[in-house]
């Protein structure tokens, strides 16, 4: 158990709010990602980052931001939501501390928007 | 075509049964990851493995880097081995995930 939770578990939002979903971390792992899984898709990363204030983009990074103020904290925020970009969000950590090695996951947030 | 290909899509089995689930890749790796995506959305490292086979429990996962494919076999499926296994690997400093394969087992 690598000591990840995520929040909310859930969340039904209208086209054009702001969102952020939280991942918190307590071992102090220096890499954390943002994933999202769709039907018909693989794991898709959003953003992920290497250290405090160190983010770098992913494969479907377009309509999201990230932060990261702590070490523990990895924030997605979608600025204005649309209906594309209701998913379920997955974040994670790599245990060994490069982005290749082994990957533990969070619950996931389950996200709509109307 | 995806650079990470796994087959069957899905897969319905009796409990007891031996099960294989294939991943075929198109790239250069330096790893190799298994993955187990529980009904309940909960997702959890398996394996990840560079060469030859690792076994956990009733999990085994094989590699052949030159026929560029990996197998993970069940022995002796259980109701409770039900969930979605996902492959990805490791290519130059990303990891590319394949969409799933769907294991139902039959009590």
């Amino acid at each position: 158990d690598a000591g990840i939770t995520q929040s909310p578990r859930h969340k039904v939002t209208e086209t054009g709010t702001p969102v952020t979903l939280r991942c918190h971390q307590t071992e102090n792992h220096r890499y954390m990602y943002w994933y999202r899984q769709d039907p018909g898709h693989g794991l898709r990363l959003i953003h992920y980052s290497y250290g405090v204030k160190d983010t770098d983009k992913g494969e479907v990074s377009d309509g999201y931001s990230v932060s990261r103020s702590k070490t523990e904290d990895f924030l997605l925020t979608l600025e204005s939501a649309t209906s594309s970009q209701t998913s379920v969000y997955f974040c994670a950590i790599s245990e060994g501390g490069h982005i290749t090695d082994t990957q533990y996951f969070g619950p996931g947030t389950r996200l709509t928007v109307l | 075509k995806n650079e990470v290909e796994q087959s069957p899509q899905n897969l319905t089995a009796q409990e007891g049964e031996f099960i294989t689930i294939n991943c075929s890749y198109s790239v250069g790796i330096s790893a190799l990851h298994w993955l187990q995506q529980h009904p309940g959305g909960g997702i959890v490292s398996l394996f990840m493995l560079s060469s030859g086979k690792k076994k956990h429990g009733r999990l085994i996962a094989t590699i052949n880097i030159q026929e560029k494919h990996s197998s993970l076999h069940i022995t002796a499926s259980h109701p409770r081995d039900s969930a979605v296994y996902i492959c990805a690997v490791t290519s130059n400093y990303q990891l590319i995930w394949g969409a799933g394969t769907k294991l139902i087992i039959k009590p």
